[in-house]
């Protein structure tokens, strides 16, 4: 059980340009779940896929955000045309394909927006 | 959907002390975790527990589902205990998205 990882763990970029950022899950986890987390806040959900269908996305997730699960293994998450306050730390979580089970979080990628 | 407070916002204490974080939730709930947010911002599992009483080392917790709250007990408190404490639930029953509460910021001097 290796954790689920991300990538990377920082990144710093100019408003307006895209970043992409990786998550790869637990391996036996058919679950996947991005989080949203700001200063001094708890984590807000963003959206979840089982195995590559994305089965919901929370109201957060505007048009500029996109995700992804195309093999049901790793998932990334786009953000076009970054504003300011996408400024946050984006967590991913993954558990096992039923009900009720624990969600396993990765360390997170923080980005910062200039 | 389900509101989730935790309490005390804030907690100082010296090494050594023991001390009792709480978290309520307005609705009924059959998923509820127990994070520790480190000073590096990883979230840690501490953990799952929808019912019952779990002891991990210095840790407890307790969840009463029908009273709709659960506790985290910790005791013999090290430096590293430092954080923030979070817990989790499931924002509709029987669903894997998870609100989480509004914290309690742990602090532990020697």
């Amino acid at each position: 059980d290796t954790g689920v990882s991300q990538n990377p763990r920082h990144k710093i970029t100019k408003r307006g340009q895209n970043v992409t950022f990786r998550c790869d899950p637990i391996s036996e986890h058919n679950r996947l779940y991005w989080y949203r987390q700001t200063l001094g806040q708890g984590p807000e959900f963003l959206t979840y896929f089982q195995n590559e269908a994305q089965l919901e996305k929370s109201r957060l997730l505007s048009d500029r955000f996109s995700a992804e699960r195309p093999k049901g293994s790793f998932s990334t998450l786009e953000i076009q045309r970054t504003e300011q306050g996408d400024s946050a730390m984006y967590l991913c979580a993954s558990s096992k394909d039923t009900s009720n089970q624990p969600q396993h979080f990765g360390d997170g990628t923080r980005l910062s927006i200039l | 959907g389900i509101q989730v407070e935790q309490s005390p916002p804030d907690l100082i204490l010296q090494e050594g002390a023991n001390s009792t974080l709480r978290c309520n939730f307005s609705d009924s709930v059959n998923n509820l975790q127990w994070f520790h947010q480190n000073p590096w911002g990883q979230l840690i599992n501490l953990f799952y527990i929808p019912s019952g009483t779990k002891q991990n080392g210095r840790l407890s917790a307790t969840t009463v589902a029908t009273e709709r709250y659960s506790l985290l007990y910790i005791s013999s408190s090290q430096t590293t205990d430092s954080g923030v404490y979070f817990c989790a639930v499931p924002f509709l029953y029987n669903t894997d998205k998870l609100i989480f509460g509004t914290g309690t910021r742990l602090q532990v001097f020697p």
